[in-house]
């Protein structure tokens, strides 16, 4: 299995431009979860999905970021327009929707906007 | 918030057993405990879970007081590539989010 796959792996940007990471989860799971570390913050949950509906998207920071899962295998997170403060590494993971499961990480997107 | 509380910091020698305390007095009855660990630029790792028993794997093993408030994970044999970022965290039995908090930096020191 190839795990969670998230691209790009490294995205400089400037600000105001509009930013779009990726993550493919592990076949099969049907939980996706969106989390974001810095180092002030830690890691923090922004948004997860259960079979491709949102279901809390408190974490959200703010009408900048969206988050998209068109199927099961796909999900974006997009921020439009960025800003410095938006840079951190972007975690994807996913899981299958059942008690006691475990979640799997992907590598991280490292964002930084100048 | 995290329910949790750990030590920000620990040193190991290599080959040595490494003992990760956490407090979680809080925990309820239905919630697990939970521990993944972060080694630099990479992402989180599931290491084992438990709600009452102790549990082993073949990478740690889990020690649940009797109470269940607190609890210890123990890396037999530390390696230097155990040298990570320790998070326990508590959960619901369902498939809710994982909440971080600071976690224990391990160094495992040759």
């Amino acid at each position: 299995d190839a795990g969670v796959i998230q691209s790009p792996r490294h995205e400089v940007t400037e600000m105001g431009q509009e930013v779009t990471l990726r993550c493919k989860p592990i076949s099969g799971h049907n939980s996706l979860f969106w989390y974001r570390q810095t180092m002030m913050r830690g890691l923090e949950l922004l948004i997860y999905f259960n079979n491709n509906v949102p279901i809390d998207d408190s974490g959200m920071p703010e009408d900048r970021f969206s988050a998209k899962m068109p199927n099961a295998s796909f999900s974006t997170l997009k921020i439009q327009p960025s800003e410095p403060r938006d840079s951190a590494v972007y975690f994807c993971a996913s899981s299958l929707n059942r008690v006691q499961e475990t979640q799997y990480f992907g590598p991280g997107t490292r964002l930084l906007v100048l | 918030d995290a329910k949790t509380t750990q030590p920000p910091s620990m040193d190991c020698a290599e080959g040595r057993a490494a003992n990760l305390p956490c407090n979680h007095s809080t925990i309820s009855g239905n919630e697990y405990v939970y521990w993944y660990r972060q080694i630099h630029s990479q992402g989180p790792q599931y290491i084992i879970h438990g709600l009452k028993n102790n549990e082993t794997n073949e990478m740690a093993s889990l020690i649940i007081t009797e109470d269940r408030k607190s609890s210890t994970l123990i890396l037999p044999h530390a390696t230097l590539r155990d040298t990570a970022v320790y998070y326990c965290i508590v959960r619901n039995s369902g498939n809710t989010p994982l909440v971080f908090g600071k976690g224990t930096r391990l160094s495992v020191i040759a």
